[in-house]
């Protein structure tokens, strides 16, 4: 298996801008989880689906953010519109089902909004 | 505040010591998970251990957990300048969700 999967690897952007940041998940594993990780806050869980179902949205630090789950091997994490406190490394991780399992983490974003 | 944190904030010994780094966690958990993080990189996952496990080994790797302090600690033994890396605790509640990772410890091993 490739592991999981995240794009881009790199993303530079403009204030105002929207950005769309995308997962796949290992196959097989039910659930998904975004991270945003930054010197200052660490890494923090931003959302959290199970079943392709948003479980735990509370992270999401306001309504510029947003996530969809449309299938078992497709996710997106939106920003719009961005904001250089954004900057941060975006983790996409899955899971065989909750935190009763390890989780697998992809390579990361690193969004760079000027 | 952090539901995990990780003691110290760095650690920096001699290649084939031992190193212990410790979690200390606010709430009941269903399990606390340790990962490793190599610079720029993701996470990887080293050990998970549930609330009625006292300790866990993995090859050089061994964890305790102690539910009365509400603490856990990974030991490496023989370390190795491949080690050299930022570790994590990441506690898990009695709902199998709520996931909080602590701050890390970042462990350098010196040749």
């Amino acid at each position: 298996d490739a592991g999981v999967i995240q794009s881009p690897r790199h993303e530079v952007t403009e204030m105002g801008q929207e950005v769309t940041l995308r997962c796949k998940p290992i196959s097989g594993h039910n659930s998904l989880f975004w991270y945003r990780q930054t010197m200052m806050r660490g890494l923090e869980l931003l959302i959290y689906f199970n079943n392709n179902v948003p479980i735990d949205d509370s992270g999401m630090p306001e309504d510029r953010f947003s996530a969809k789950m449309p299938n078992a091997s497709f996710s997106t994490l939106k920003i719009q519109p961005s904001e250089p406190r954004d900057s941060a490394v975006y983790f996409c991780a899955s899971s065989l089902g909750g935190g009763s399992y390890e989780q697998y983490f992809g390579p990361g974003t690193r969004l760079t909004v000027t | 505040s952090q539901q995990g944190e990780e003691d110290p904030q760095a650690l920096s010994i001699q290649e084939g010591e031992n190193a212990t780094m410790n979690c200390s966690y606010k709430t009941s958990i269903n399990n606390l998970q340790w990962y490793r993080q190599n610079s720029g990189r993701g996470l990887v996952h080293l050990i998970l251990i549930r609330s009625n496990e006292r300790e866990k080994h993995s090859g050089r790797l061994r964890v305790t957990l102690d539910t009365s302090k509400k603490s856990s600690s990974l030991l490496i033994t023989a370390s190795r300048a491949a080690d050299t890396a930022s570790y994590f605790c990441a506690t898990v509640n009695n709902y199998g969700q709520n996931f909080v990772f602590g701050p890390g410890t970042r462990l350098s091993v010196l040749p």
